[in-house]
């Protein structure tokens, strides 16, 4: 049974490109939450989405920064015009059941910016 | 809006040694609780869960963790160390029925655990 997955592992851009990020869920998993870890600091919650919904996004930054998750293919971070401050790691995770908290992650996406 | 905080950032300790990384939470109301392990250059792992019911819960490896309501901590506990334990612990609030808010976990910051041979 495949865990999340997640790709790219490593993703190099520079300074004003777009970066694309994809997840897909374990199977049967409908929700998806994306976070995103800093040096130093701890994970931070950024987007909670189900299928074609994004029902949290309170810590997404107001800028620059989307998520989707059709009907159909992976969940995707779409991070546009990057900045050196975006520079880090990015992990998907799913659960099956809302609200429990109990989540399954992926091995995380190393964004680098140049 | 919960917070976890987690007491120590880096732990260093010899093969043998027990182990106890503190973890405490804000939130008035009703939790779940998690402790995440993240080996080098893997992705997070659950260790153990709490719910509901027995407040001392145990998880994988000989880990366990123990609820203490009164005190909102969680704290992480292992009689015995292992080289094999050194990585990044995450303890992880989950509010229930917060509503309007995140239904995903607030982390901790993490402790870096260090286990010399």
């Amino acid at each position: 049974n495949a865990g999340v997955m997640q790709n790219p592992r490593h993703l190099v851009r520079r300074r004003g490109q777009e970066a694309r990020l994809r997840c897909s869920p374990m199977k049967g998993h409908s929700h998806v939450y994306w976070y995103r870890q800093l040096p130093e600091e701890g994970l931070k919650f950024m987007v909670y989405l189900q299928k074609e919904n994004i029902i949290d996004e309170s810590g997404m930054p107001k800028e620059r920064f989307s998520a989707e998750f059709p009907k159909e293919g992976p969940s995707i971070l779409r991070i546009q015009q990057v900045v050196r401050g975006d520079s880090a790691a990015y992990f998907c995770a799913s659960s099956g059941l809302a609200n429990t908290g109990e989540l399954f992650f992926g091995e995380g996406s190393r964004l680098t910016v140049l | 809006a919960q917070s976890v905080s987690q007491h120590n950032h880096h732990v260093i300790l010899s093969e043998a040694a027990s182990l106890e990384l503190g973890c405490n939470y804000s939130y008035g109301g009703t939790v779940n609780l998690f402790w995440y392990v993240q080996y080098p250059g893997q992705h997070l792992q659950l260790l153990l869960k709490y719910f509901s019911g027995d407040p001392l819960v145990k998880g994988i490896k000989g880990f366990e963790a123990e609820f203490i309501k009164s005190k909102f901590s969680f704290n992480l506990r292992k009689p015995s160390v292992q080289w094999s334990d050194t990585a990044e612990y995450f303890c992880a609030v989950n509010a229930r029925g917060s509503g309007g808010g995140a239904d995903g976990l607030t982390f901790g910051k993490g402790t870096h655990l260090i286990i010399q041979p």
